[in-house]
């Protein structure tokens, strides 16, 4: 069964604490996705990476930084956290190759800022 | 580029109903579209997707897509709507495919469906 595991499901942060949201999948996929839901916005995407040790900025990237040191895992950087930061973040995995690959989703992390 | 409408934010309908979600896209090459549901605190999951061929693509539970070149359109059905579809439902298009940015999905903003009983 694949499987897309986010290391919370919850967590509390306060303001300007560093945030580390952390993503492994385990079907050998090259690409992996961060994004964040927002009631009445869906999914924007934050960064993207398709390779070890490769990253893109995906349309809201400020803020946040990313680092893939390995190919089964992407993590979530969040420097200075910030009360606009409060939302729910979902990670997701695809095969590279063509475009019609499914991307799977981990259950996310809902984040509060305080 | 690429973009994605989903006409309605919530959608209610009695138990037994017709479902009809509404999505039409934007793409510059032929699209390759997809609808995911989210249940309640859980992740996105595939519900189907067109990539080509037939333009009637059947999914899980039930649910079914039309692929309308001549409307970009790509609306969901489903013939008898049951207690457990309530979920929020998003559709999405693919991106063109080149270089790193293969695999990359657009979303449209969801639409929330409520089934009464």
């Amino acid at each position: 069964d694949v499987k897309v595991t986010q290391s919370s499901r919850y967590l509390v942060k306060r303001t300007g604490e560093k945030v580390f949201l952390e993503c492994v999948q385990d079907m050998d996929h090259e690409n992996m996705f961060w994004y964040r839901q927002d009631p009445g916005l869906g999914l924007r995407l934050i960064y993207f990476s398709y390779d070890v040790k490769m990253k893109e900025k995906g349309d809201i990237p400020e803020g946040y930084s990313v680092s893939r040191e390995k190919k089964e895992r992407f993590s979530l950087i969040l420097e200075s956290a910030s009360t606009n930061q409060t939302s729910m973040y979902l990670c997701a995995s695809s095969p590279r190759g063509v475009r019609d690959n499914e991307q799977f989703f981990g259950p996310g992390t809902r984040l509060t800022v305080l | 580029a690429q973009s994605v409408t989903q006409l309605g934010s919530h959608v209610s309908v009695s138990e037994g109903a017709l479902v009809l979600l509404r999505c039409n896209y934007s793409s510059s090459v032929p699209p390759y579209l997809f609808w995911y549901v989210q249940y309640p605190n859980q992740g996105l999951q595939l519900l189907l997707k067109y990539t080509t061929g037939a333009t009637l693509v059947k999914g899980i539970n039930g649910f079914e897509a039309e692929f309308k070149k001549s409307e970009t359109s790509f609306h969901l059905t489903k013939p008898s709507a049951h207690m457990s579809d309530a979920a929020e439902y998003f559709c999405a298009v693919s991106d063109l495919g080149r270089g790193s940015t293969l695999g990359r999905l657009y979303f449209g903003r969801g639409t929330q469906l409520t089934v009464w009983p």
